[in-house]
């Protein structure tokens, strides 16, 4: 069964440095997302991206995060820096047709800030 | 009002058991709706559609109540593997994809 690959698995990083979490989507889904979880809450929506551009992202996703799909095959978030809150579970997820088709996430990276 | 609301559980079950919970939506104008799986320190699996009519999937039944703004899950002859948390999800009208904050079920032997 075809997956969503995320890359490194387990981040930590020093508050104030940049990272960059990968992801492999699905390689015939069009539509791309960020969402993450900050232990024990609830999912919350980051971005998504479509055609090679940002289609929607919320309040959380500010000027201190990005996106980009440098090569047609990775999907990358970059965090420029770092804050302790950013600490959380960073799920990537693709889906072939939009949301109402259903999206499949990779296994996630665990962001630690420290 | 929480645009998606879940009671939290958790529910615990003996195996074989039945367990159902509901989720809440707040804008009417909702139109699609899934239940997605979690198991813990795990990504969400997409569990199944909700449709209008009701749907089932093996031991899985989803009913959408649109009246009531509501769906709901129904787990039958539950296992033990079907411990995990539950996320309701519901795309609005505008596309945009809300989470439940989920519904912990535990089935004991």
């Amino acid at each position: 069964e075809p997956e969503v690959t995320q890359t490194p698995s387990h981040q930590v990083t020093q508050m104030g440095q940049e990272v960059i979490l990968r992801c492999v989507p699905i390689s015939n889904h069009l539509y791309f997302y960020w969402y993450r979880q900050i232990l024990g809450q609830k999912v919350e929506f980051l971005v998504s991206f479509y055609n090679n551009e940002i289609s929607e992202k919320s309040e959380i996703f500010d000027d201190q995060f990005s996106v980009e799909r440098p090569d047609g095959s990775n999907f990358t978030l970059k965090i420029r820096s770092t804050k302790l809150e950013d600490s959380a579970m960073y799920f990537c997820a693709s889906s072939e047709g939009g949301p109402n088709y259903g999206y499949t996430f990779g296994s996630g990276t665990r962001l630690t800030v420290v | 009002r929480k645009e998606v609301e879940q009671d939290p559980g958790p529910f615990n079950v003996p195996e074989g058991a039945t367990v159902a919970f509901n989720c809440t939506y707040s804008n009417s104008a909702s139109q699609s709706f899934f239940w997605y799986r979690q198991d813990c320190r795990k990504e969400p699996k997409l569990l199944m559609s909700v449709y209008s009519s009701g749907n089932e999937d093996g031991r899985f039944t989803a009913q959408l109540n649109r009246a009531s703004q509501y769906i709901s899950l129904l787990i039958r002859d539950s296992k033990l593997s079907d411990s995990a948390t539950y996320l309701c999800v519901v795309i609005r009208d505008d596309y945009k994809l809300s989470f439940g904050a989920g519904t912990t079920v535990t089935v004991r032997a």
